[in-house]
């Protein structure tokens, strides 16, 4: 089974300023995706960033960057240029390539316990 | 377009009780999962439908159940509710397996 570690309960940042969210995870598998997604008080888990394990660049959506390290089965999140607005809860989490399952079909993502972000004025 | 939309927004229920939580995908997305998140965790999976066949089921006992209509709108059902069952659940709906999966805004249970 494959499990998912942030290891940041809680994290703080200047507004402006660049935080790094940290992420490990553990699998057997060789293809897979990764994701952030950011949960406001508003309890909406929304998207940031995707990464497939077979890309090695790392991806990019415009102040969010993530520094993928396959190897050392890291998926880091980097928010540049911190606005109040990004202040919530961040979730990195794993999803397997859907020729493990036989249903052709998966859609399970595996959640780690989240980061709290607060961002200061 | 709307999201994905669920309802209640709130439950309160009494030890020992059903309940049945809705949830309506994106226009025109035929995979629903729907997910149990305890206060302070992340979420954990329970059940994924997909052109309404069951096609993955977390680690959760069987009284939790779940089942997707021909317009691919989906119940979760809990029967004998526990202290425990107290959490937010939420419900994504994908296109395909290889699309992105977008959450609604989830129901919040409480049992007393």
């Amino acid at each position: 089974a494959q499990t998912v570690t942030q290891s940041q309960p809680e994290m703080s940042v200047q507004e402006a300023e660049t935080v790094t969210l940290s992420c490990t995870y553990d699998t057997s598998e060789s293809d897979y995706y990764l994701f952030w997604y950011k949960q406001p008080p508003s309890r909406q888990m929304i998207l940031v960033i995707r990464q497939e394990a077979y890309k090695q660049q790392n991806a990019t959506e415009n102040r969010f960057s993530v520094n993928f390290q396959k190897a050392a089965k890291s998926f880091s999140l980097k928010i540049s240029d911190s606005q109040l607005g990004d202040a919530a809860m961040y979730f990195c989490a794993y999803r397997s390539a859907d020729y493990y399952y036989s249903g052709g079909s998966n859609y399970k993502l595996t959640f780690g316990k989240g980061t709290l972000l607060t961002v200061n004025p | 377009d709307a999201g994905v939309t669920q309802s209640p927004t709130h439950l309160i229920k009494t030890r020992g009780q059903q309940v049945t939580l809705r949830c309506s995908p994106i226009s025109g997305h035929k995979s629903v999962s729907w997910y149990q998140q305890v206060l302070g965790q992340g979420p954990q999976f329970i059940f994924q439908y997909y052109e309404k066949e069951e096609r993955g089921r977390g680690n959760f006992p069987d009284r939790f159940s779940a089942r997707q209509f021909p317009n691919y709108s989906s119940e979760l059902n809990v029967n004998a509710l526990l202290l425990g069952d107290s959490a937010l659940y939420l419900c994504a709906s994908s296109f395909g397996s290889n699309t992105e999966a977008f959450f609604g805004q989830g129901t919040r249970l409480t049992v007393v």
